[in-house]
């Protein structure tokens, strides 16, 4: 079944302890990103990636990191998270417009954070 | 930035009845795209409609986009309870139309009361 997965769905944390969120996809395609969802803010892209070794940042960059060394993980790491960064974060993936016309993303389920 | 805005933030309605939402965006765009989330769910891509598209189809749901206005419906007919969600519209402004930075609106939240 073609999906995107994130892992964990679910995280309470603390403040400054680093923690990883994983994002996987099996359909080959060359776009991901990833988006933190807060009320009343809507949909905010944290990175994106068009493809290996291709990262670049959206609009809310700040204390994240990710990195694409395989065209199927795109991995979001919070070096020093902070309460600021509770949020919903989705992963998203789609194959590559560029050449085939504009694609659709595909959306994990998103994993809940709280930091404390 | 934002530059995509529902209307309305949220409608009721009855089962059977027809729903319409609308999208309004500031910039020029490549194509246009609406997503469906159910509560604490991903999102789910609905239809995609290119600038130089006027109106799509996809079973009961009817997009149209008018790019003199700047503006996109969402129309959904006969709905069901199961349709209970909140419904995206996202505009790709790059020439490529290549989702690398699309933009997103706050969204429509639909009740369908059965």
């Amino acid at each position: 079944e073609a999906q995107v997965t994130q892992n964990p769905r679910y995280l309470i944390t603390v403040t400054g302890k680093k923690l990883t969120v994983t994002c996987s996809q099996n359909m080959n395609h060359e776009y991901m990103s990833w988006y933190r969802q807060d009320p009343g803010l809507g949909l905010r892209q944290i990175y994106y990636s068009m493809n290996v070794e291709v990262t670049d940042k959206g609009d809310v960059p700040e204390g994240y990191k990710v990195s694409r060394k395989e065209k199927r993980n795109f991995p979001l790491i919070l070096e020093s998270p902070s309460p600021n960064q509770t949020s919903l974060y989705f992963c998203a993936s789609s194959l590559s417009g560029t050449d085939r016309g504009p694609q659709p993303q595909h959306f994990g389920d998103g994993t809940r954070l709280s930091i404390l | 930035s934002q530059q995509g805005e529902e209307d309305p933030q949220a409608l009721s309605i009855q089962e059977g009845e027809n729903a319409t939402m609308n999208c309004s965006y500031k910039t020029s765009i490549n194509n246009l795209q609406w997503y469906r989330q159910n509560s604490g769910r991903g999102l789910v891509h609905l239809i995609l409609i290119r600038s130089n598209e006027r109106e799509k189809h996809s079973g009961r749901l009817r997009v149209t986009l008018d790019t003199s206005k700047k503006s996109s419906s969402l129309l959904i007919t006969a709905s069901r309870a199961a349709d209970t969600a909140s419904y995206f519209c996202a505009t790709d402004p790059s020439n490529a139309g290549n989702n690398r930075k699309l933009i997103w609106g706050l969204g429509t939240s639909l009740a369908v009361n059965p």
